[in-house]
């Protein structure tokens, strides 16, 4: 079975700063594929980053980037220089071959950016 | 340029009544998806489609049922709407080239059921 786990429910972060949301899977694929998206109140669902399972560099897009550490089998979002409009859910997903491709979400963290 | 289009955005409908979601793309991926999401929690898959290869999840509720009669179309069935039904359903596509592709969502239908 695929699992998905994001522990921290909310995290606050002072505005220009860094901050790293906790996301840890569990397969028993070989292959598969990670994803960060970030759902505003507006309720879209937007990409943000993706690594592959068997991508040897880290991840990164703008300020986004990603701390994969396959075996501990993490995968944190890491933000830097945190801007207002950053404040909103992230949602970790996975996708793998296991049940065709479907991809699953962790709960989620929501992000509070203070000024 | 729209790419994964849900209509309606919201739909009120009343407690047994039965209810029609359409999701319809653009991008001919294979994959389809619906999930269910309820307020500040992780959508929850309901089933997907790999072409026309239905996969539904084990803990979906009968009461859930999906169609999908081409590539571009797929429509989520509520029979009979309970309260707990209320959410919002996303529809997202994903193409099978890989695993490096995200998934496209949709701007969601927010189910409302009085």
């Amino acid at each position: 079975a695929q699992k998905i786990t994001q522990t921290q429910p909310g995290m606050f972060v002072q505005e220009k700063e860094a901050v790293t949301l906790d996301c840890t899977y569990d397969t028993s694929d070989q292959s598969y594929g990670l994803f960060w998206y970030k759902q505003p109140s507006s309720g879209e669902m937007i990409f943000l980053i993706y690594q592959g399972s068997y991508d040897e560099q880290n991840a990164t897009e703008g300020r986004y980037s990603l701390n994969f550490q396959k075996a501990r089998k993490s995968a944190n979002l890491v933000i830097s220089a945190s801007q207002l409009g950053d404040s909103a859910m992230y949602f970790c997903a996975m996708r793998g071959l296991i049940g065709g491709f479907k991809t699953i979400f962790g709960a989620g963290t929501r992000l509070f950016v203070k000024a | 340029d729209a790419m994964v289009i849900q209509n309606p955005r919201y739909q009120v409908t009343q407690f047994g009544k039965p209810v029609t979601l359409s999701c319809s793309q653009t991008l001919n991926h294979n994959v389809m998806y619906w999930y269910q999401q309820k307020s500040s929690q992780a959508p929850k898959l309901l089933f997907h489609y790999y072409d026309k290869d239905f996969n539904n999840e084990a803990d979906t509720p009968d009461n859930f049922q999906s169609r999908r009669p081409n590539t571009s179309f797929c429509f989520l069935d509520i029979r009979s709407p309970g309260l707990g039904d209320a959410a919002m359903y996303l529809c997202a596509t994903s193409s099978p080239q890989g695993l490096n592709t995200e998934a496209f969502f949709g701007q969601g239908t927010r189910l409302t059921v009085v």
